[in-house]
């Protein structure tokens, strides 16, 4: 089956634009993750979902960064008002179980460049 | 807090010599300790992780809590190992927030 997709793969953003990024899960997935990569590091914590809930956002780096799960399934992850800080790798992540103990089955990525 | 540490950004090896990717971390209750790995063009995905017990494409990682490591190894590597390899931890329990380390590229010359 189809893994974990996200849309889309490449934005560039000029600065002080809002985007909105877009992750589909594996199926019946119950986790879903976003984490943001920069340049020469590993994939940094953002925000988890069980489900439509909203468990943990302690990650979001400021109130720009928005996400949500409505149905469970399809999340968006958005960004207002876009900073060169932002230009990264937006990852997002989907595991069977709930918390972060099962395997999690990673997305291609969406990188932003912010001009 | 949790943190992962891989101090090497870059490990240079040739065709058939042993490898250890290093990963050191630091938590205060019991870990659940996982190593992802990206090839080139593709996405992250799992290794291994320290629950299994597996050996996965010929690597291994044991934990050792004494000197909270999670080191990969390998005997004999291979050109088609070269990648990018992750260290990555999750408490068990109430804290389950992923924490990755910054990543080691694994070179394998012929």
């Amino acid at each position: 089956g189809a893994g974990v997709s996200q849309s889309p793969r490449y934005k560039v953003a000029k600065r002080g634009q809002d985007v909105a990024l877009r992750c589909d899960p594996i199926s019946g997935h119950v986790s879903l993750f976003w984490y943001q990569q920069a340049l020469g590091q590993g994939p940094e914590f953002l925000t988890y979902f069980q489900n439509e809930a909203q468990l943990d956002k302690s990650g979001l780096p400021s109130d720009r960064f928005f996400a949500e799960r409505p149905e469970g399934s399809v999340s968006t992850l958005k960004i207002q008002r876009t900073q060169q800080e932002d230009s990264a790798v937006y990852l997002c992540a989907s595991s069977l179980g709930g918390r972060g103990q099962s395997e999690q089955f990673f997305g291609p990525g969406t990188r932003l460049t912010v001009l | 807090a949790q943190r992962v540490t891989q101090p090497e950004k870059l490990l240079s090896v040739f065709k058939g010599a042993p490898v250890e990717l290093k990963c050191n971390y630091s938590y205060s209750g019991s870990p659940e300790l996982f190593w992802y790995v990206q090839y080139s063009r593709q996405r992250l995905q799992l290794l291994l992780r320290h629950i299994s017990r597996e050996s996965i494409k010929g690597f291994t990682a044991d934990l050792n809590k004494g000197e909270t490591s999670f080191h990969l190894k390998k005997p004999f590597a291979q050109e088609e190992d070269s990648a990018m390899y992750y260290c990555a931890l999750s408490g068990s329990g109430g804290s389950y927030i992923p924490t990755f380390g910054r990543g080691t590229s694994l070179i394998v010359h012929p």
